[in-house]
Formats: structure tokens, C-alpha cells, sequence
């Protein structure tokens, strides 16, 4: 079965740093990726996918992905984190021929002002 | 459009009792989604829909059952409820194809003591 990791569990930066989150994932066929974001107290909201296409996707808030199939890996970057950005992220890789989305264990970040 | 509505935000149940948890989407998504998310361990998917009428079983189904009569809702029923039943639960839709994210609702949070 496909699975998802996600290496930093909890992550504290200071405003300005710049941020990059790790995912890899376990699947070897044709995937989907997904990087969503939850702020506290709030449901999950899409950040950025990638289908296909270009292997560096950009989201919203000055997030961006990068897709490299040879490493199994979508790692999330953004060059300057803001207070605003303290919430747990989530990677989530979906099978291509079936409905199973699996999601990583999450990483939280505490963005310091 | 409301998007996904979950219902109740919160419950406390007791051991042994049995609840049902409402999801409703107003998007003609065909597919939807019952997650449940406990600390560290992001999300787990616990049943799905492909449409109306026909669902399935994702990661973590033993305990729950879940039916789907019309496109726009897909509720979560808990039987006989177990501790380890405390979590928090997250509906999500999508529409048919393969290029698209899911949409979450804002969960419901479970207490079974």
C-alpha cells in the first residue's frame, strides 16, 4: 500500500527564514500530489497540487512544490515565512487509478515574530 | 454555495452508545470522503463514495459504517462507540475525474469516554 513521510514532525522558524517541508512518498506508479495546509482550528485547505506538467507548482501565499519522481519526493518551499504561516501541513499523494488518498503525518510550523 | 457541512461540531459520547455523523455537500461532487485525523498521525481514510449508492472501505473502516442514498450526503455511522474512537472526524468531496483536489468540511470532534 502507498504511503506518505513527512521527516520534520514540528518545525519553529523565526519571520523572514525561509521554509522547506519534506515528503516522500511510496508509490511507484503514476501519482497525484497534494500539499494542504490547517490553520489552527480550522479544516484543511488546498496550498498546491501537481498532476502533471511542469515538476515545480506554485500555490498560494508564495508557496511552491517541487516534484522530482527519480527521489519520490514533493518537498514545499516558501523563501520568506510570516507569522501568518504558523499551521500544520500535510503532504497527501493519490493514486492515479484509484480514490485511496493517503496523507502524511503532518508537520507542524511555528513561525516566530 | 456552502461547500461541505458537517454536523455536530462537537459530541461526547459513552462507551457503547451509537451516533451518526451528518456530511452534506451542496457541489454535485460525486465523490466524498470520511476521515478521521488523530495528533501526529495526519489523516486516515475511513470509507469513501464513487456516487451514489456505491461506497467502500479506505485504511481504517473497522467500526464505522456509512451509506450513500443521494449525491449530496454521505453520513458516518459509529455503532457501538470505543475509546479509541476520540478523534476528530473530516468529510471531503471532490468532482468525478482525476484532476481534482478534495474539499473539506470543518469536523466534527469526537469524545467517547
Amino acid at each position: 500500500a502507498q504511503s506518505v513521510s513527512q521527516h520534520n514532525h514540528h518545525v519553529i522558524l523565526s519571520e523572514a527564514a525561509s521554509l522547506e517541508l519534506g515528503c516522500n512518498y511510496s508509490y511507484g506508479g503514476t501519482v497525484n500530489l497534494f500539499w494542504y495546509v490547517q490553520y489552527p482550528g480550522q479544516h484543511l485547505q488546498l496550498l498546491l497540487k501537481y498532476f502533471s506538467g511542469d515538476p515545480l507548482v506554485k500555490g498560494i501565499k508564495g508557496f511552491e512544490a517541487e516534484f522530482i519522481k527519480s527521489k519520490f519526493s514533493f518537498n514545499l518551499r516558501k523563501p520568506s515565512v510570516q507569522w501568518s504561516d504558523t499551521a500544520e501541513y500535510f503532504c497527501a499523494v493519490n493514486n492515479y487509478n484509484n480514490n485511496d488518498m493517503r496523507f502524511g503525518a503532518g508537520t507542524r510550523l511555528t513561525v516566530k515574530p | 454555495n456552502a461547500g461541505v457541512t458537517q454536523t455536530p461540531k462537537f459530541r461526547i459520547l459513552k462507551i457503547g452508545q451509537s451516533m451518526t455523523l451528518q456530511c452534506t455537500q451542496d457541489m454535485n461532487h460525486n465523490y466524498m470522503y470520511w476521515y478521521r485525523q488523530d495528533p501526529g498521525m495526519g489523516l486516515k481514510l475511513i470509507y469513501y463514495s464513487v456516487g451514489a449508492g456505491i461506497t467502500d472501505k479506505g485504511e481504517v473502516p473497522n467500526g464505522y459504517n456509512v451509506s450513500r442514498s443521494t449525491t449530496e450526503d454521505f453520513p458516518l455511522r459509529l455503532e457501538l462507540a470505543a475509546p479509541s474512537q476520540t478523534s476528530v472526524y473530516f468529510c471531503a468531496s471532490r468532482p468525478s475525474g482525476e484532476a481534482y483536489e478534495q474539499y473539506f468540511g470543518p469536523g466534527t470532534r469526537l469524545t467517547v469516554t
